[in-house]
């Protein structure tokens, strides 16, 4: 079964200053998609940014980027200029192309220090 | 676009009694909705997978009987609590997918607190 790893239960950074949130995952797979979401104190859950294994271009949205290593199955997430709304839990998310779940990672809660 | 609306956001409701979740996806059709539950400080477990018109599935260890999951339409999934108890006081969340590899769109959560 494919599985999920964040390493960084709690991660924290200064507001303007640039982070960097790690996951790892397992799979035999190698048609996938993996997602980052946000969860922020409201609970709601935010897509933050997506990628497609098969794209060798990493997935970029605004001050988000991802640092995708297909081959050591690592799947980064950067937050550049950190603002204090980025302040959250942060999950990890997988998916096989050809299935519907998605599977989660424990979650990284991130802290921004004004 | 992609919203899903979640109902209630909270409820208490007392030992032994039923309470229902509703999950609509408001401006999209979702053949395929989901449901977790979250404990405090923890990440999200899924529950089920149900799909429009057909009996949901659930995930190993889930009590079908106690959670019930009807999606009778493309937009619309509830989730029963049946004969709740304080051990089922917990965080919900549904999600529904509109195609394939594009994500999910998730529900504000409702916060079931039995008493």
């Amino acid at each position: 079964a494919q599985t999920v790893t964040q390493s960084q239960p709690e991660m924290s950074v200064q507001e303007a200053e640039t982070v960097t949130l790690s996951c790892t995952y397992d799979t035999s797979e190698s048609d996938y998609y993996l997602f980052w979401y946000k969860q922020p104190p409201s609970r709601q859950m935010i897509l933050v940014i997506r990628q497609e294994a098969y794209k060798q271009q990493n997935a970029t949205e605004n001050r988000f980027s991802v640092n995708f290593q297909k081959a050591a199955k690592s799947f980064s997430l950067k937050i550049s200029d950190s603002q204090l709304g980025d302040a959250a839990m942060y999950f990890c998310a997988y998916r096989d192309q050809g299935a519907q779940k998605l599977v989660f990672g424990q979650g990284t809660r991130l802290t921004i220090n004004p | 676009g992609a919203v899903v609306s979640q109902h209630p956001s909270w409820v208490i409701c007392k030992s032994g009694t039923s309470v229902k979740i509703e999950c609509r996806s408001l401006d999209f059709q979702a053949t395929t909705m989901f449901w977790y539950r979250q404990f405090p400080k923890q990440s999200l477990m899924l529950m089920a997978t149900s799909n429009e018109g057909s009996k949901a599935t659930y995930e190993q260890g889930v009590e079908k009987d106690k959670f019930l999951i009807n999606h009778a339409s493309l937009t619309l999934s509830t989730l029963t609590v049946t004969s709740a108890h304080p051990e089922d006081s917990s965080f919900y969340i549904c999600s529904a997918s509109r195609e394939r590899g594009y994500g999910y769109t998730f529900g504000s959560g409702t916060r079931l607190t039995v008493v």
